[in-house]
């Protein structure tokens, strides 16, 4: 099955840094990628849509300034926290279309767990 | 717009018992539905989806869904429960259209005790 793979699993970073995850699918073309954040015990939230060539589609209430995302190639997209703050600890997941599939599935990547100090 | 129910936020069952989850959607066309699967601090799991056709679907694990449009239901099912179930089960929902979005729930919690 396709495979998505998401780097770093888990990062730990000083307040005011930035931070990249990266997000990749292994064994097939994603066009559209999305990026999610997960609270303890709650769903996932949709941050932004990323799509390969273009500039992401970001979420009300997401600050675009804040969560950098590219999508340069078609296997590869990334989200970079800005001067992540505590606030931003989170589970951060992400998930890929597969161009050559027409369904409405997605593949997930593995998650990142991001703890700003 | 589109949106998930999943009113049981947490189920505790007994190794080797059924196990139902159920999942409600609001939509205003034939949707795209799904059930995931997350172990803790994982990514999600795909178990199974429905596009069209049989409205009973299997998934993977043991896991059969069933489609009710009168109900606008999408409730997951197993006939016995393996520890290894344990875990956090998703309910989604997408439109057909190329932004393939998707609604999730709020996700229900199953405990399975020995």
């Amino acid at each position: 099955g396709a495979v998505v793979s998401q780097h770093p699993s888990r990062v730990i970073c000083k307040s005011g840094t930035s931070v990249k995850i990266e997000c990749r699918s292994l064994d097939f073309q994603a066009t559209t990628m999305f990026w999610y954040r997960q609270f303890p015990k709650q769903s996932l939230m949709l941050m932004a849509t990323s799509n390969e060539g273009s500039k992401a589609t970001y979420e009300q209430g997401v600050e675009k300034d804040k969560f950098l995302i590219n999508h340069a190639s078609l296997t590869l997209s990334t989200l970079t926290v800005t001067s992540a703050h505590p606030e931003d600890s989170s589970f951060y997941i992400c998930s890929a279309r597969d161009r050559g599939l027409n369904t409405g599935e997605l593949f997930f990547g593995e998650g990142s767990r991001l703890t700003v100090l | 717009a589109q949106s998930v129910t999943q009113p049981d936020i947490h189920i505790t069952v007994s190794e080797g018992a059924s196990l139902e989850l159920r999942c409600n959607y609001s939509y205003g066309a034939t949707p795209y539905l799904f059930w995931y699967v997350q172990s803790p601090g994982q990514g999600l799991q795909l178990l199974l989806k429905y596009f069209s056709g049989d409205t009973l679907v299997q998934g993977i694990k043991g896991f059969e869904a069933e489609f009710k449009r009168s109900q606008s239901s999408f409730n997951l099912r197993k006939p016995s429960v393996h520890w290894s179930d344990a875990a956090e089960y998703f309910c989604a929902v997408g439109p057909i259209s190329n932004d393939y979005k998707l609604s999730f729930g709020a996700g229900t919690t199953v405990t399975v005790r020995a």
